[in-house]
């Protein structure tokens, strides 16, 4: 059974970077799979904010672009998420998740976790 | 960029109501693409529906999906209890994911 496990400080001051790591069980992270992050604000919806695979291929929304790392650890099984910048409107829960290459959603998801960006 | 707008955006329903959700894309889309999750509070979000109509393992058979080109809906035929949730249709291209931003389904 494919296991993602989020961790990472769950406060950031504002202008730092948010740092956060999945932890991938169950499953190889080197398989043919996009191992992904998502957002969602308390009480809003959910966005997408990239993606990347074992080789370290990634796309990343257009619109976060400017101020998202994301990079993988294979000897870890652990894929990674930097956001540089932070203000308040980045204050939300994150998820990381799986898709697989040849589907168009996320099949496995991590269980979140919130960051709250504040002094 | 697509924009997915979802309809309505808060469906107040009886427990045996038929519901209707509605995902509506700004621009013409494969319906390969098209996805449908669940998300209840707490928790992460939940495959319903990949390729606008197929059930994903599990998902009980009230749940049906259809649509085409630029009109997606989500059926749910008979509201079980445990189907009150906040509904997100999502579209995928290669380079780009985008949701729509919900529909919460109350119970009346």
């Amino acid at each position: 059974q494919v296991q993602l496990q989020e961790s990472g400080p769950g406060l950031v001051k504002p202008s730092d970077t948010l740092s956060l790591t999945c932890t991938v069980s169950g499953y190889s992270i080197t398989s043919n799979s996009w191992w992904g992050w998502i957002r969602q604000p308390p009480g809003k919806g959910l966005e997408w904010i990239g993606y990347i695979d074992y080789s370290g291929s990634t796309y990343y929304k257009s619109s976060l672009k400017s101020r998202v790392t994301m990079s993988v650890d294979t000897s870890k099984h652990q894929f990674s998420l930097k956001l540089s910048s932070v203000t308040a409107v980045d204050t939300a829960v994150y998820y990381c998740a799986r898709k697989e290459a040849s589907i168009p959603h996320f099949d496995y998801w991590g269980q979140g976790t919130l960051v709250t960006v504040s002094s | 960029e697509i924009v997915l707008t979802q309809s309505p955006g808060t469906l107040s329903l009886s427990p045996g109501e038929r519901a209707t959700l509605s995902c509506r894309a700004s621009q013409s889309v494969s319906s390969t693409f098209l996805v449908w999750y669940q998300q209840k509070p707490g928790q992460a979000p939940r495959l319903l529906i990949s390729g606008a109509s197929g059930r994903a393992t599990g998902i009980p058979d009230r749940f049906s999906g259809s649509g085409s080109g630029t009109d997606f809906t989500l059926t749910i035929s008979s509201l079980e209890p445990e189907d009150f949730a906040v509904y997100y249709c999502q579209h995928y291209a290669t380079s780009s994911i985008i949701f729509g931003q919900g529909t919460r389904l109350e119970i009346k």
